[in-house]
This record gives structure tokens, sequence and C-alpha cells, in this order.
């Protein structure tokens, strides 16, 4: 059964700083997913990563995905408040996705 | 115009009580998802219905019980309601299929406090 870990669950980062988060999961997942979850609100998606190699940019943030190391990372770079939330990556296992426990990001000024 | 809608917002009730929670989507996908998150906010799968039929059911109690009654509708039944109920719940859609994404499109949640 899949398992998706995430690394670190919270991150207290002051902006302007570049740092990268990772999701690993533990069996075949050719497809990861980022979401970005804001208090009290609903998950929007971030990136649909579909291929050994895929990388997604969107603003500060860009994503990747190892297959073989059964890997993906966000890259945040040059972090801003806006980006304070919680980020949740996704593997696709037997029809649907299995989340990780989420990563809470606070961007301080 | 909102893709996956879900009502109530909120909903406060007393144990013991059944309640509902109704979940419309509008993007033609196929495929609707419940999903809970807790205090802790993990996210947890718990149903899945494909073209009105359930293909995943979670190790959900059976006072869960969803209903389909066609594609772009996805509601959720609570019986006999618990403290341990209480918790943010998620209506979600997709596309399926072998080629597909199944990038998940989630509702605004319905927050559930059971006193």
């Amino acid at each position: 059964e899949l398992k998706v870990e995430q690394n670190p669950l919270f991150l207290s980062m002051q902006e302007g700083k570049n740092y990268t988060i990772y999701c690993n999961y533990s069996t075949t997942s050719d497809r990861l997913y980022w979401y970005r979850q804001d208090p009290g609100k609903s998950l929007e998606s971030l990136f649909v990563l579909l291929s050994n190699g895929a990388v997604k940019q969107e603003g500060r943030l860009m994503a990747s995905l190892d297959t073989k190391a059964r890997l993906s990372t966000l890259h945040i770079t040059a972090a801003v408040h806006d980006l304070s939330a919680t980020y949740f990556c996704a593997g696709l296992g037997s029809e649907k996705l299995v989340f990780g426990k989420g990563m809470k990001l606070t961007v301080n000024p | 115009d909102t893709a996956v809608s879900q009502t109530p917002k909120y909903l406060v009730t007393q144990m013991g009580n059944d309640k509902s929670i109704k979940c419309e989507q509008n993007l033609g996908h196929d495929t609707m998802y419940w999903y809970k998150q807790d205090s802790k906010k993990f996210l947890k799968i718990m149903f899945s219905y494909n073209n009105k039929e359930l293909i995943i059911n979670e190790t959900v109690p059976n006072r869960f019980s969803p209903k389909s009654p066609d594609k772009a509708h996805l509601n959720l039944h609570i019986n006999s309601l618990e403290l341990g109920d209480s918790a943010v719940y998620f209506c979600a859609s997709s596309t399926s299929g072998d080629s597909a994404p199944y990038e998940q499109y989630f509702g605004p949640g319905t927050r559930l406090t059971v006193t």
C-alpha cells in the first residue's frame, strides 16, 4: 500500500530565503501532486507531475519528480509572506490519492 | 461559477443525530470523492464513486453512507453522530482512466461539529 511522507512537517523561514521540502513515497507512483491549503480553506491544486523528471514552476515555487528515487521536491525561491500555508503532496495508488501529512510553512517578515 | 460546491459549510449538531452533506460538481468529471480532514489536518479518503458506482470504500463506520444520484452529485449521510465525527469533510472530483491525470478538485469543505 502506498505511503507518502513529507519532510519537514513544520517550517518557519524568513522572507527572501530559499528552501526545499521533500516528499517521499513507498511504492511505485508515476504521478505526484502538490496542493496548498490556507487556514480554514479548501485544497488548491498547485502541480501535477506525471512522469519521471517532470519539473513544473509557478511563480516562486518549483516542483520536480524523480520516480526512481520515489522523491518529489518543492523548491521555494525568495519566500514571501503570501506563501504561508500548508502544503500537501499526494501519490496515486489504486485509483486514489494518498496524501502526506502536510507541511505547515510560515514565512516571517 | 463554483466548480465543486458543498452544503452546508458549517454543521453543528448533537450526538445521536443524523445529518447529510451535499456535493455537486459542474466540471463534467466522472469520479467524485469524500475525504475527512481531522484536527491535525490529516486528509484521508472515505469513499469514491465513478459514474454513480462505488469504487472505493475505505474503513469507515457503516454509519456513513454515500449516495450518488448522478455523476455530478455525491451526498454523504451520517447516522447516529458521535463526537469523533467532528472534522472537516471535503468533496472532490476528477477525471479517471489510464491516461487521466486524476487531478482532484476540492470543494470548500463542511465543518462538522458534534456536541
